[in-house]
């Protein structure tokens, strides 16, 4: 089982949209509905931001996305703002274990 | 307040043995899965395999199995990731995690940092 393929950069300006593609298999993304998505910033533990493709967690801002066609999932972040500066995985499960994304560093313009 | 707490900073040489932990709090520990989570620096996130304290149900990935043994003792909401013998290439942070709903990670511990070198 190889990491879920992600673009390794994407940016826009304050205010724009960013989405980050998340591509695996029939067995893991394509197989579940069980697709999350992290925030990472530099020193930190990551963030929960997406779970079962497209449900916020509590506190987590609408401006951030999740949607999946086939075996790509994706992030959209609305009215990027500078403190979504960051690192981004994707995760899927694929049947008992979990498997992350090669990840996206976000750079907010 | 659900919290993990892992243990701290540990500096070992290569072949050396280690234990690391991550104690959980706040939360029924025997209900929900913990993972580990290795990024290597200046990497991504890996999963390394997960454990379900109620019962010791144990899955490791692929790349990890035989590498790591992952335990758990419920009796004080601690679970364990541990090598017999390491190796420079093991240098990393190690997280762990709570696997909650629809498979995502809801918690986070701290982060282990683990430093291997002669």
């Amino acid at each position: 089982q190889s990491a879920l393929t992600q673009p390794p950069s994407a940016s826009g300006s304050p205010g724009q949209s960013v989405t980050i593609s998340c591509t695996g298999t029939s067995s893991d993304v394509g197989g579940y509905n069980y697709v999350s998505w992290y925030q990472q910033h530099p020193g930190k533990a990551p963030k929960l931001m997406i779970y079962e493709v497209s449900k916020r967690p509590s506190g987590v801002p609408d401006r951030f996305s999740g949607s999946k066609s086939g075996n790509t999932a994706s992030l959209t972040v609305s009215g990027l703002q500078a403190e979504d500066e960051a690192d981004y995985y994707c995760s899927s499960y694929a049947g008992s274990n979990n498997f992350f994304g090669t990840g996206t560093k976000v750079t907010v313009l | 307040e659900v919290q993990l707490v892992q243990s701290g900073a540990e500096v070992k040489k290569p072949g050396e043995s280690l234990k690391i932990s991550c104690q959980g709090s706040g939360y029924s520990f025997t209900s929900y899965w913990i993972g580990w989570v290795r990024q290597m620096p200046g990497k991504g996130l890996e999963w390394m395999g997960i454990i379900y304290p109620g019962d010791s149900d144990t899955r490791y990935s692929p790349s990890f199995q035989g590498q790591v043994t992952i335990s758990a003792d419920k009796s004080i909401s601690t679970a364990y990731l541990q090598w017999s013998s390491l190796k420079a290439s093991d240098t990393a942070m190690y997280y762990c995690a709570r696997r909650a709903v629809a498979a995502s990670v809801d918690y986070w511990g701290q982060g282990t940092l683990v430093t291997v070198s002669s």
